[in-house]
């Protein structure tokens, strides 16, 4: 069971904006810099956001990321087919010595 | 290329053992913290381990610790988990993935291995 909680599933129509939560505590968001992970179908899991809000290269603006107290947000504005996946935000928790994923959300494009 | 290339996974009975290795290309393995996570069925990502670039420093999550052991060769440019006293609950894709300082993001994974426990 983690100890970052998300919604277990989100959707939109194409070019919709669709935001995906993420609830922690404060030995994990609340002291430290969340990353966000995209899983396409069979795929390996990829950063799509790193340290609250930054793109590594390649990712497409249309992904930000944001953290505020003890929860963090993924918004994919102008949603497109491709971005069907599991999204799982991540972070360190200082409690646990260990790096924890969120309970992932799977984003379905109608 | 920057890559990751695990290997070492299959069938392991309930109380077995399995060795996983990930090769590391393209960058310099000796410079960064890796980690190995897992996938299990219909289960969302699980961290696994950690450990630095020197070794000096070594996480478990508490489901493997005692059972589990990172550990890496930088001359070789690669990194393992050994892993006894294997479980049903422990079948799952596992993933090496480079670590970053700081933040702590991991980004580059390799495709996985993996590993099914089962009598």
């Amino acid at each position: 069971q983690s100890v970052l909680t998300q919604p277990p599933s989100a959707s939109g129509t194409p070019g919709q904006r669709v935001t995906i939560s993420c609830s922690g505590s404060g030995s994990n968001i609340g002291s430290n810099a969340v990353n966000w992970y995209q899983q396409l179908p069979g795929a390996a899991p990829k950063l799509l956001i790193f340290s609250n809000n930054q793109r590594p290269s390649g990712v497409p603006d249309r992904f930000s990321g944001s953290k505020s107290g003890t929860s963090a947000s993924l918004a994919i504005s102008g949603l497109q087919s491709e971005d069907e996946a599991d999204y799982y935000c991540a972070v360190w928790d200082d409690s646990l010595n260990g790096n924890v994923f969120g309970t992932g959300t799977k984003v379905t494009v109608l | 290329e920057v890559q990751l290339v695990e290997s070492g996974g299959g069938l392991a009975q309930p109380g077995g053992s399995l060795r996983l290795s990930c090769t590391a290309s393209g960058f310099t393995l000796s410079s960064y913290g890796m980690n190995w996570v897992r996938h299990a069925p219909g289960k969302g990502l699980e961290w696994v381990s950690y450990i630095s670039s020197s070794s000096s420093t070594i996480y478990y999550a508490d489901s493997v610790k005692g059972r589990f052991t990172i550990s890496r060769d930088n001359a070789k440019n690669s990194l393992y988990l050994q892993m006894n006293s294997l479980r049903a609950e422990d079948t799952a894709i596992y993933y090496c993935a480079r670590g970053r300082t700081g933040d702590r993001r991991m980004d580059v994974w390799g495709k996985g291995t993996t590993v099914t426990v089962s009598s």
